[in-house]
């Protein structure tokens, strides 16, 4: 069965600095992978997906995702954090028939000025 | 453009009493499908459908009913409220294609049952 393991459970950065939240799947095929903002109180946002081909993919907001598939990894990262990305990220694998997602159990970022 | 829309937004519960989560969306998706968000637990999928219809249970579907007798309509029904239901819900809708298409949220709808 598809899975899906964030290892973070809360990451704490300061303002400025780099960001690295990681993500490790399992799926016997070649996944469809997600990365989700939820900032409190609020719905999900699409950061960005890889399906194939360049293995790192751009995001919206200034984030990036690479792909390693000899690692089952998924990471999301972002060079420089502001304070208005403090929020709770899920990353997810398509699998199955249709459209039915599975997700990881998030990691809550929090951001020091 | 409207999006998925749910109603309500928040709702407090007795245990046993019923209740139903409403879930429209415009875009005039095939596939549907309801989670709940837990503490720790991400997402998980309760039930799903993939056209006017059809029907199937996700990973959690026990105590939750749905049907989907219209296109943009997919409404979440709890028959007899347990305080295990407390949770975010989030209905979503997604394009024809497979797993790789952005799947569309709702914005939740927040549920206590006490």
């Amino acid at each position: 069965a598809q899975s899906v393991t964030q290892p973070d459970i809360h990451i704490t950065v300061s303002e400025g600095a780099s960001l690295e939240l990681r993500c490790n799947y399992s799926y016997g095929a070649t996944p469809y992978l997600f990365w989700y903002v939820q900032s409190p109180g609020q719905g999900l946002q699409l950061l960005l997906k890889y399906f194939s081909g360049d293995t790192l993919v751009q995001g919206i907001k200034g984030f990036e995702a690479e792909f390693k598939r000899s690692q089952s990894s998924f990471n999301l990262r972002k060079p420089s954090v502001h304070w208005s990305d403090a929020a709770e990220y899920f990353c997810a694998v398509g699998a199955g028939y249709g459209q039915n997602f599975v997700f990881g159990p998030g990691t809550r970022l929090s951001v020091l000025p | 453009n409207a999006g998925v829309t749910q109603t309500p937004k928040f709702q407090v519960l007795k245990t046993g009493q019923s209740m139903t989560l409403q879930c429209a969306q415009d875009m005039n998706h095939e596939y549907m499908s309801w989670y709940r968000q837990d503490p720790g637990m991400g997402l998980r999928l309760i039930h799903y459908s993939v056209g006017a219809g059809i029907t199937d249970q996700g990973e959690v579907p026990n105590g939750y009913n749905v049907s989907r007798s219209t296109t943009e309509d997919f409404p979440l029904r709890l028959l007899s409220a347990a305080p295990s239901q407390t949770s975010v819900y989030f209905c979503a809708s997604t394009p024809p294609g497979g797993s790789g298409n952005t799947i569309y949220f709702g914005e939740g709808s927040w549920l206590t049952v006490v």
